[in-house]
């Protein structure tokens, strides 16, 4: 069965650091991995879809890179901001028809 | 663009009672999940619909949840009755084929509290 992991479970970083978050499988047959952002009392906004096939997928100040081999991926979020404060969870997609097995997510505050 | 949309955002009731939440997904987009997360943990699927036949339903609760997919459109999932152990928020997410490789849209989620 395919369990994600994500470590650490909560972060604190001052403005302007970069932010690495870190995400792991078990199983590396998957079709694409897949980090979502989520704020208080909201639903999931997708940030970056890696295809299997990829190494690495950017959008702005994002960039998500993919290990399938080893079953990791880890999201870096440039020159940080108090604005990219929330939960960040990562996700894989076990079938073609694109069911999301999530991890428990890295909760990030950003202090100014 | 309307994004997916969910109704209502919270919902308190009394253990037993029933309870039902909607969604109506993005215009055009032809799957559309439910997806149940607990606190502090990630959204597990419920169930996915491809138009208005449920296709992966393995995942709901059958002695006490239901849902249905009327015309392919909205949705509604429903709880009867319910349990403490159904306090959770329920997420409901749309894409446009269900094809594994394309991103997903979630709502912001119905807050289900049971007492």
């Amino acid at each position: 069965k395919q369990e994600v992991t994500q470590i650490p479970a909560a972060l604190s970083v001052p403005e302007g650091e970069n932010l690495v978050l870190n995400c792991s499988f078990t199983d590396s047959a998957i079709y694409n991995l897949q980090w979502f952002r989520q704020d208080p009392g909201k639903g999931l906004t997708s940030l970056l879809l890696i295809q299997s096939s990829q190494r690495e997928q950017t959008s702005g100040r994002l960039n998500a890179s993919l290990d399938k081999s080893s079953g990791r991926s880890t999201l870096y979020i440039a020159a940080s901001q108090p604005g990219d404060s929330a939960t960040y969870l990562c996700a894989v997609v076990t079938d073609s028809w694109g069911k999301l097995q999530f991890g428990a997510g890295t909760q990030v505050v950003v202090t100014p | 663009e309307a994004g997916v949309v969910q109704s209502p955002r919270y919902k308190i009731i009394e253990k037993k009672q029933p309870v039902a939440f909607w969604c109506n997904p993005i215009s055009g987009h032809n799957t559309l999940y439910w997806y149940r997360q607990n606190l502090g943990q990630g959204p597990e699927l419920l169930i996915r619909y491809e138009n208005e036949e449920a296709v992966d339903d393995s995942q709901l609760p059958k002695d006490r949840f239901s849902a249905e997919r009327l015309k392919g459109v909205d949705s509604t999932l429903k709880i009867q009755p319910a349990e403490l152990g159904d306090s959770a928020v329920y997420l409901c997410a749309s894409s446009l084929e269900g094809t594994g490789n394309e991103k997903l849209f979630f709502g912001s989620g119905t807050q289900l509290s049971v007492l």
